[in-house]
């Protein structure tokens, strides 16, 4: 079975600074995905970034990129610019590519803290 | 378009009571996902729908919680007997299919259990 970790329950960071969130996970497959999602206070789990395990090439959206290390089962979420709507928890999640049952198996998710 | 609905948002029941949560997931998606997500915890997998076919219920527990997707559109999870612990929010997914594909979440029902 696969897991995901999460070894910082909390991060904070000034506004307009970067931070990074860390996730490990563990797996015997060579072809899945990553995930970061994000979730505010109101509850409704919204996907950031995405990165599949075959590209080598770390995935990026706007203020939100990755650092993807294969070998190292290593899967980071760098946020430049921090900016107070980002405050929320974030989870890392991973997601088998075999065919059929891929529900997402989640970390145990950082409180992301903002001060302004 | 319309997102992931669910209802009720909250609930609130007595142990041993039973309680059932529904959702509507986004049109032509044809693969459905059901998460408890424990206060404190990410999201766990209860099951996992294709159109109204079950592809993996294994963390289900299927003594009190059963789930079905008729016509392979809306869903209902329903729990018989509640216990203490199974107070958490349960999240609805769904994505246009399975693989590759985006999940999208609903926003949710809280349910306490007395």
């Amino acid at each position: 079975a696969q897991t995901v970790t999460q070894s910082q329950p909390e991060m904070s960071v000034q506004e307009a600074e970067t931070v990074t969130l860390s996730c490990t996970y563990d797996t015997s497959e060579s072809d899945y995905y990553l995930f970061w999602y994000k979730q505010p206070p109101s509850r409704q789990m919204i996907l950031v970034i995405r990165q599949e395990a075959y590209k080598q090439q770390n995935a990026t959206e706007n203020r939100f990129s990755v650092n993807f290390q294969k070998a190292a089962k290593s899967f980071s979420l760098k946020i430049s610019d921090s900016q107070l709507g980002d405050a929320a928890m974030y989870f890392c999640a991973y997601r088998s590519a075999r065919g059929g049952a891929d529900g997402l198996t989640f970390g145990k998710g950082t409180h992301l803290i903002i001060q302004p | 378009e319309a997102g992931v609905a669910q209802s009720p948002r909250y609930k609130i029941i007595e142990k041993r009571q039973s309680v059932a949560f529904w959702c509507n997931p986004i049109s032509g998606h044809a693969t459905l996902y059901w998460y408890q997500q424990i206060l404190g915890q990410g999201p766990k997998l209860l099951i996992q729908f294709q159109n109204n076919g079950v592809v993996d219920d294994s963390q289900l527990p299927k003594d009190r919680f059963s789930a079905e997707r008729l016509k392979g559109v809306d869903s209902t999870l329903k729990i018989q007997p509640a216990k203490l612990e199974d107070s958490a929010v349960y999240l609805c997914a769904s994505s246009l299919d399975w693989g590759y594909y985006e999940q999208y979440f609903g926003p949710g029902t809280r349910l306490t259990v007395t």
